[in-house]
């Protein structure tokens, strides 16, 4: 079964717009990655956050993580068309101790120039 | 520096058939995770591989194998073949002593069975 799941499903944006995309897990982790898929390609890893940080940047990205809550949010600024993909939410414990991925159904991000 | 690279980057086989798969980790990583990613899902972990030796498993039958070899390269077998085991199969290699699993993916083979 899949740990993180994702919200919304699928998000439509203006160019230039910010996009947050929110990600909801259920059990304690070591840490939390963001990744991004175009169309049916690899993933391509975009920022990791520690289960002892609040908030990283990298870039036009912000990702925060609130482990009271179990959740994670990652910003996207001043968004461009080649944002439009796929972005997923991975953890890497779903409690069994395991240093696999586990990750939701992703969120699908449309771009409008 | 090579990413992760897969190959087959396509590949067409009828139910039954049995099917190989091969994966050549990032540079510097010993560390090798195989996962099938269905159409309109996340990938899901089938298992994972460290000094030649399969460390983990997620929930696949045995019809899915693996095997690493002394360069770090991977291959996934699947025998049998069902339909439901058409699926884009990534490859993420990682690197153990780094202590955290950010892992690199490859661009994936996509396996159609007819």
């Amino acid at each position: 079964s899949q740990q993180g799941e994702e919200d919304p499903q699928a998000l439509s944006i203006q160019e230039g717009e910010n996009a947050t995309m929110n990600c909801s897990y259920k059990t304690s982790i070591n840490n939390l990655q963001w990744y991004r898929q175009n169309s049916g390609r690899g993933l391509v890893h975009l920022i990791l956050i520690r289960s002892n940080e609040r908030e990283k940047h990298s870039g036009r990205l912000r990702v925060t993580l609130d482990t009271s809550k179990k959740s994670s949010s990652l910003l996207i600024t001043a968004s461009r068309a080649a944002d439009t993909a796929s972005y997923f939410c991975a953890t890497d414990d779903d409690g069994t101790g395991a240093n696999n991925l586990f990750f939701g159904t992703g969120t699908r991000l449309t771009v409008i120039p | 520096d090579a990413g992760v690279t897969q190959s087959p980057t396509h590949l067409i086989k009828t139910r039954g058939q049995q099917v190989t798969l091969r994966c050549s980790p990032k540079s510097g990583h010993d560390t090798v995770s195989w996962y099938q990613q269905a159409l309109g899902q996340g990938p899901q972990f089938i298992f994972q591989y460290y000094e030649e030796e399969e460390r983990q498993r997620g929930n696949f039958p045995d019809r899915f194998s693996g095997h690493q070899f002394p360069n770090y390269s991977s291959e996934l077998n699947v025998n049998a073949l069902l339909l439901g085991d058409s699926a884009l199969y990534l490859c993420a290699s990682s690197r153990v002593s780094q202590g955290y699993n950010e892992q690199f993916f490859g661009p994936g083979t996509r396996l159609t069975v007819l």
